[in-house]
């Protein structure tokens, strides 16, 4: 059952242009995270935001979450040819304790 | 820095053959994950758990076992592995909040393991 879909599935921007990835999501949520995944690897987890925040930042990147419309979204900005990865956002359903995928991403920057 | 190892980078094996994914973490963590990515199909979740000897099915778990005899040490396994099976594996694990079983919080994810069954 898949929880959190992202948009669009690719990306392909300039270096230095600003990358928004957007995840929508079904049911209620504790929390919203957001993972990068170089080719052939394993995640790395970025960011968490909890049902109860509106936005969270980290370095360059800016997470929103609109729990009354059931998305969020994930903004890269200035973004360098090593951002390219896929970004996955992932939930977990309140009562429930699975934390599940959407199918991600793909990013690529352009040097 | 915290880590989470997968046995194998990259493994091949028979239709048929009894396969073993092993997954150990150094970060004392609770609870563990075992996930199967697929192109189009994202991450699905084969089998968790929140304590030792404790394990709970996730969306896939047919043609899937478990095992976590040891708090840093949870092990895949495939009984009679298919060509369906195979995929990229990937271990992950992360604390356990208090009063919850699962905490929600980050997963530590390892490298993964390419498996392809011939």
């Amino acid at each position: 059952s898949q929880q959190g879909e992202e948009d669009p599935q690719a990306l392909s921007i300039q270096e230095g242009e600003n990358a928004t990835m957007n995840c929508s999501y079904k049911t209620s949520i504790n929390n919203l995270q957001w993972y990068r995944q170089n080719s052939g690897r394993g995640l790395v987890h970025l960011i968490l935001i909890r049902s109860n925040e509106r936005e969270k930042h980290s370095g360059r990147l800016r997470v929103t979450l609109d729990t009354s419309k059931k998305s969020s979204s994930l903004l890269i900005t200035a973004s360098r040819a090593a951002d390219t990865a896929s970004y996955f956002c992932a939930t977990c359903q309140g009562g429930s304790e699975k934390l599940v995928f959407g199918k991600g991403t793909k990013l690529t920057v352009n040097p | 820095d915290v880590k989470v190892t997968q046995s194998s980078r990259y493994l091949v094996k028979r239709t048929g053959e009894k396969v073993f994914l092993e997954c150990v973490q150094d970060m004392d963590h609770e609870n563990m994950f075992w996930y199967r990515q697929d192109p189009g199909l994202g991450l699905r979740l084969i089998y968790f758990s929140y304590d030792v000897k404790m394990k709970e099915k996730g969306d896939i778990p047919e043609g899937y076992s478990v095992s976590r005899e040891k708090k840093e040490r949870f092990s895949l396994i495939l009984e009679s592995a298919s060509t369906n099976q195979t995929s990229m594996y990937l271990c992950a694990s992360s604390i356990q909040a208090a009063n919850i079983r699962i905490s929600n919080e980050k997963l530590f994810f390892g490298s993964g393991t390419q498996l392809s069954v011939l």
